[in-house]
């Protein structure tokens, strides 16, 4: 069974510019998530995902983070414009369903902003 | 608000030791904990998961246990090897259904087995 994918695995940008990162959850799994994980901390949920739509996003800094879910599918998580602070590893993960499953997380990636 | 805490940060053991590792929670309303091991570069993967009727559970050579009441959870891996070089996370699932698959990370613990 193939894992989630992302990509790319490492960005390094300007602040002020804006980046865009990709991820594949494992197939037919309905639920995705977007983690941000900065060095030394444990994740922290963005948000959430139910098929293609929103189910949680409080945590997400709406003024300059955006994503989506085409399809049920694929996501794209989007940072624009980029702060310094913004610099951590962005994880996706998938499950099968919300209630008790465990979530399969994707190799995150690296972002780090100048 | 949820606080999840490991202590310590960071953890040296030699090869064969068993390992303690520590994680407690500040409400204890909580839907299940899971253990989660992160490796350099690398996702997390899910070790064990306790749910919050449970007590404890086991899988080869790593047991968690739970005392929801008091907050706190322990994993155990036994006979420790240099491949358990990792960092540990323990994560709590809310029972509350708004927040329904929002999972509540702790910092980690940095192992590294020496040969």
């Amino acid at each position: 069974e193939a894992g989630v994918a992302q990509s790319p695995r490492y960005k390094i940008i300007e602040k002020r510019q804006s980046v865009a990162f990709w991820c594949n959850p494992i197939s037919g799994h309905a639920t995705l998530y977007w983690y941000q994980q900065i060095l030394g901390q444990g994740p922290k949920l963005l948000i959430q995902f139910q098929n293609n739509g929103v189910v949680d996003d409080s945590q997400l800094p709406k003024d300059r983070f955006s994503a989506e879910r085409l399809k049920g599918v694929d996501s794209t998580l989007k940072i624009q414009p980029a702060k310094l602070e913004d610099s951590a590893v962005y994880l996706c993960a998938s499950s099968l369903i919300v209630e008790q499953d465990t979530q399969y997380f994707g190799p995150g990636t690296r972002l780090t902003v100048l | 608000k949820q606080e999840v805490t490991q202590i310590p940060a960071a953890l040296s053991v030699p090869e064969g030791e068993n390992l303690v590792l520590n994680c407690s929670f500040t409400d204890s309303a909580i839907y299940n904990l899971q253990w989660f091991r992160q490796d350099p570069g690398k996702g997390l993967t899910s070790l064990l998961l306790i749910q919050s009727s449970q007590r404890e559970q086991t899988s080869g050579r790593l047991n968690a246990s739970l005392d929801k009441s008091s907050g706190r959870s322990t994993l155990y891996i036994a006979a420790s090897q240099p491949g358990d070089s990792a960092t540990y996370l323990c994560a709590v699932r809310p029972t509350t259904t708004d927040s329904w698959g929002k999972l509540q990370f702790g910092a980690g613990t940095q192992v590294v087995v020496t040969p």
